[in-house]
């Protein structure tokens, strides 16, 4: 079974700040990778597929990269409405990370 | 515009049956080479795929449940459906269906099931 490692569990930051978030695989999975957003109450909301695409829709601030068992997750400028939890997935056997929630500082 | 619900009882007894219907609009399930998934979340907790179905009937299930889990589909009705047999109380969380096969860009909104007797 691929187990999915997000790293850190949570964030605190700031409007305008550039942030983080890190995802491993425990094998090698391709690009086979996506990011979600989820606020309270909602389901989760599709950001990144395939590493690196942006859905479309998705503010370009979104970013993703990575290949293998190393992937990153990049918000260029914080928004407001970005404060909430974040998840990876692989689908190559579906499991999600944990989740990092974004918190303002 | 694709839209998914699900619907289903909201309290399930331990040890029965926990039954979820997902009814897709805004497009044929049978449209395009899309697969159909369940996925949970416990309260305050990850995200659990469960299973997934594709038009064809053919599935595929998380391991750790595949036991007690069939996911059915019902083309006529643009549905498909969960069922999860011997509940306990570890099976309370959001329950949520969405649209694969790869990453999952359309889900509903989600149902709680609680497991109490």
């Amino acid at each position: 079974d691929i187990q999915m490692t997000q790293s850190p569990s949570t964030l605190s930051a700031s409007v305008g700040d550039r942030v983080t978030i890190t995802c491993r695989a425990s094998q090698n999975i391709n690009s086979w990778l996506a990011w979600y957003q989820q606020k309270p109450g909602k389901a989760p909301k599709v950001l990144i597929y395939k590493a690196s695409s942006l859905e479309t829709g998705v503010p370009s601030r979104f970013s993703g990269s990575g290949s293998g068992t190393e992937f990153t997750l990049t918000i260029s400028s914080l928004q407001p409405g970005d404060f909430a939890t974040y998840y990876c997935q692989q689908y190559n056997t579906y499991s999600f990370g944990q989740g990092t929630k974004l918190e303002i500082k | 515009q694709v839209q998914l619900q699900e619907s289903g009882p909201g309290l399930v007894k331990p040890s029965q049956t926990l039954s979820l219907t997902c009814t897709v609009s805004g497009g044929s399930i049978s449209s395009g080479s899309y697969y159909w998934s369940w996925i949970r979340q416990p309260a305050g907790k990850g995200l659990e795929w469960i299973g997934r179905i594709y038009t064809s009937g053919s599935t595929n299930y998380n391991p750790s449940l595949k036991s007690r889990v069939t996911i059915s589909v019902d083309t006529s009705k643009n549905q498909f459906s969960l069922k999860l047999t011997s509940v306990t109380a570890a099976d309370t969380a959001v329950y949520y269906c969405a649209r694969g096969p790869a990453h999952f860009d359309y889900w509903g909104q989600g149902t709680l099931v609680t497991v109490s007797s």
